[in-house]
């Protein structure tokens, strides 16, 4: 059974370029998370989605920063006109979504520079 | 708002004795606390959860405990060996799915 999926793995932009990261749950996960890792920063929350619904962006920043999970294919988090400070690893995470099931489940991640 | 701590930045133990983890929490307490182990350059993984209605919680050589009233919850690994060195983040969830983390503990077991 795979794990939670990221790609790439690392990712290069120059300031004002977009950026589009790649999730893929684990297999008859429904729900998907995203959290960002700054340098020398915990991890924290940016948006949970289950499939076609935003259920809480409250982490996200208004401008720039988009998420989707649609109904077929990978959850994608986009970056618009990235900035330096947006450079940090990106943590997918999934959850079955049903019942007690509360642990979550990480991706990889994906290493984001702003040259 | 809610926060989480865990104390210590960094700690170093011998190889064979139990490493103790803390983490405490403000204000309300969550109704799951979870430990997750994180390597250098990789995504965390899920070690052990605890419900607010449980006092203890074990997984092989590891031990989480929880204290609604100190509001902390401890996390122990015991006979602990170098393989065992890496970071050790608390986290919380409530109803709400999505985890709010400390900002870890730097686990060393020196041989």
């Amino acid at each position: 059974n795979a794990g939670v999926m990221q790609n790439p793995r690392h990712l290069v932009r120059r300031r004002g370029q977009e950026a589009r990261l790649r999730c893929s749950p684990m297999k008859g996960h429904s729900h998907v998370y995203w959290y960002r890792q700054l340098p020398e920063e915990g991890l924290k929350f940016m948006v949970y989605l289950q499939k076609e619904n935003i259920i809480d962006e409250s982490g996200m920043p208004k401008e720039r920063f988009s998420a989707e999970f649609p109904k077929e294919g990978p959850s994608i988090l986009r970056i618009q006109q990235v900035v330096r400070g947006d450079s940090a690893a990106y943590f997918c995470a999934s959850s079955p979504g049903q019942g007690e099931s509360y642990e979550q489940y990480f991706g990889p991640g994906t290493r984001l520079t702003v040259t | 708002s809610q926060k989480i701590e865990q104390n210590s930045e960094a700690l170093n133990i011998q190889e064979g004795k139990t490493a103790t983890l803390t983490c405490n929490y403000t204000n309300y307490s969550p109704a799951y606390l979870q430990w997750y182990r994180q390597d250098p350059g990789r995504g965390p993984v899920f070690l052990l959860l605890i419900r607010e209605n449980e006092k203890e919680k074990r997984k092989e050589r590891l031990k989480v405990t929880f204290d609604t009233t100190l509001k902390q919850s401890l996390f122990h690994i015991t006979a602990s060996q170098p393989a065992d060195s890496a970071t050790y983040l608390c986290a919380f969830s409530g109803s709400a799915r999505q985890l709010t983390f400390g900002s870890g503990t730097q686990l060393t077991v020196l041989p």
